[in-house]
């Protein structure tokens, strides 16, 4: 079975600190995705990843950054964190190519910003 | 503009009332359907992949249809166990999602 964690279930940061969010995936995938689902909105894509140091723009990715410097870990940053990135982060892992091969999901963070 | 829509937005059903959830979408170019089922406070877990019209899924209670412009997921005899948020989601370029159906089934 695919296995997708992530770091923290729930976490509770202050206006202006700087947030890391990390996702590791135990099945040798080369896609990982970072989304954010906020109710009425969806799943929006904040930044994807299709190999080791690669990383690429999803919709969404003013006031984030990422990092995968090793193939099974994709990490979200939130360099200054605010109030309106208050939300539940979801991490996801596909196979060899591109999106057309499922993706699998993480637990979720729900992150809250004070 | 790629697009995909979830109706009804919720739905309420007796136990061992069957019903259907629709997921309708407008796409340059369709390489693929999922459908996703969601717990509160959890991450989607995969359900089924349909790749072109006519393709139809089944698992347990469930099962996935697909035509040119649509999707149906079809719950037969639902129990509460059932009661969960229903995503679906298209492949272009990349997922796009629709805003889910969100499915309480009381006993």
């Amino acid at each position: 079975d695919v296995k997708v964690t992530q770091s923290s279930r729930y976490l509770v940061k202050r206006t202006g600190e700087k947030v890391f969010l990390e996702c590791v995936q135990d099945m040798d995938h080369e896609n990982m995705f970072w989304y954010r689902q906020d109710p009425g909105l969806g799943l929006r894509l904040i930044y994807f990843s299709y190999d080791v140091k690669m990383k690429e723009k999803g919709d969404i990715p003013e006031g984030y950054s990422v990092s995968r410097e090793k193939k099974e870990r994709f990490s979200l940053i939130l360099e200054s964190a605010s109030t309106n990135q208050t939300s539940m982060y979801l991490c996801a892992s596909s196979g060899p190519g591109t999106s057309r091969n499922t993706q699998y999901f993480g637990p979720g963070t729900r992150l809250t910003v004070l | 503009e790629d697009q995909v829509t979830q109706s009804p937005e919720a739905l309420r059903l007796q136990e061992g009332e069957s019903s259907s959830l629709n997921c309708s979408y407008t796409v340059s170019g369709l390489r693929g359907l999922f459908w996703y089922r969601q717990d509160p406070g959890k991450g989607p877990e995969f359900l089924f992949t349909l790749y072109s019209a006519g393709e139809e899924k089944e698992k347990e209670r469930l099962k996935a249809t697909l035509t040119k412009k649509e999707s149906f997921l079809h719950i037969t005899a639902p129990k509460p166990e059932d009661s969960a948020t229903y995503l679906c989601a298209v492949d272009t370029d990349k997922l796009i999602f629709g805003t889910g159906t969100r499915l309480q089934v009381f006993p």
